[in-house]
């Protein structure tokens, strides 16, 4: 059964400050999307990731992904508050085949102080 | 370009009661996906649906649960008699089916079983 493994599951930082959110996941999959959720609100996409060694960057959030070690990484570089949700990353549960049903972590959920 | 529209956004039912949902795919987008979000959890793939196709439905509870995708109109994730158990957000997204893709995720339908 495909496992996807966020952590840390909540998270409290201040403005200002870096951090980083992890995703290990079992399979061979190299494909892996993160998204971003409000409280009471739909899944926002913020990156997808196609294969070993991508990187992509929107403003203050930074993911990578290295297919060898199953691991994705989501940094946020000096915080804001407006960056404070609920993020999911997700993985193909077909292994990469084609377009298929997600199975998603337990979401990390950031709370950015002031 | 419309996104994903679901209906009803929210929808109360009593024990024992149908509950049907709805879901349009954003336009040009021939796959559909439906997932559950339990409180404070992340979303659980419930089933993989393109025009008049089921092709993963790994997700779907065995009994009271069902979904269709229908050459015309929306697809339908139907619930019967429902249980306190089912109160969750129901999230459809949909992609134009190109492995690599992400799926966008409509606003969701949130289930209250009285």
């Amino acid at each position: 059964e495909l496992k996807v493994e966020q952590n840390p599951l909540f998270l409290s930082m201040q403005e200002g400050k870096n951090y980083t959110i992890y995703c290990n996941y079992s399979t061979t999959s190299d494909r892996l999307y993160w998204y971003r959720q409000d409280p009471g609100k739909s899944l926002e996409s913020l990156f997808v990731l196609l294969s070993n060694g991508a990187v992509k960057q929107e403003g203050r959030l930074m993911a990578s992904l290295d297919t060898k070690a199953r691991l994705s990484t989501l940094h946020i570089t000096a915080a804001v508050h407006d960056l404070s949700a609920t993020y999911f990353c997700a993985v193909d549960r077909g292994g990469g085949g084609g377009a298929d049903g997600l199975t998603f972590g337990k979401g990390t959920h950031l709370i950015i102080q002031p | 370009n419309a996104g994903v529209m679901q209906n009803p956004r929210h929808l109360v039912r009593r024990r024992g009661q149908e509950a049907r949902l709805r879901c349009s795919p954003m336009k040009g987008h021939s796959h559909v996906y439906w997932y559950r979000q339990l409180p404070e959890e992340g979303l659980k793939f419930m089933v993989y649906l393109q025009k008049e196709n089921i092709i993963d439905e790994s997700g779907m509870p065995k009994e009271r649960f069902s979904a269709e995708f229908p050459k015309e109109g929306p697809s339908i994730l139907r619930i019967q008699q429902v249980v306190r158990g089912d109160s969750a957000a129901y999230f459809c997204a949909s992609s134009p089916g190109l492995a690599g893709l992400e799926q966008y995720f409509g606003p969701g339908t949130r289930l209250t079983v009285t």
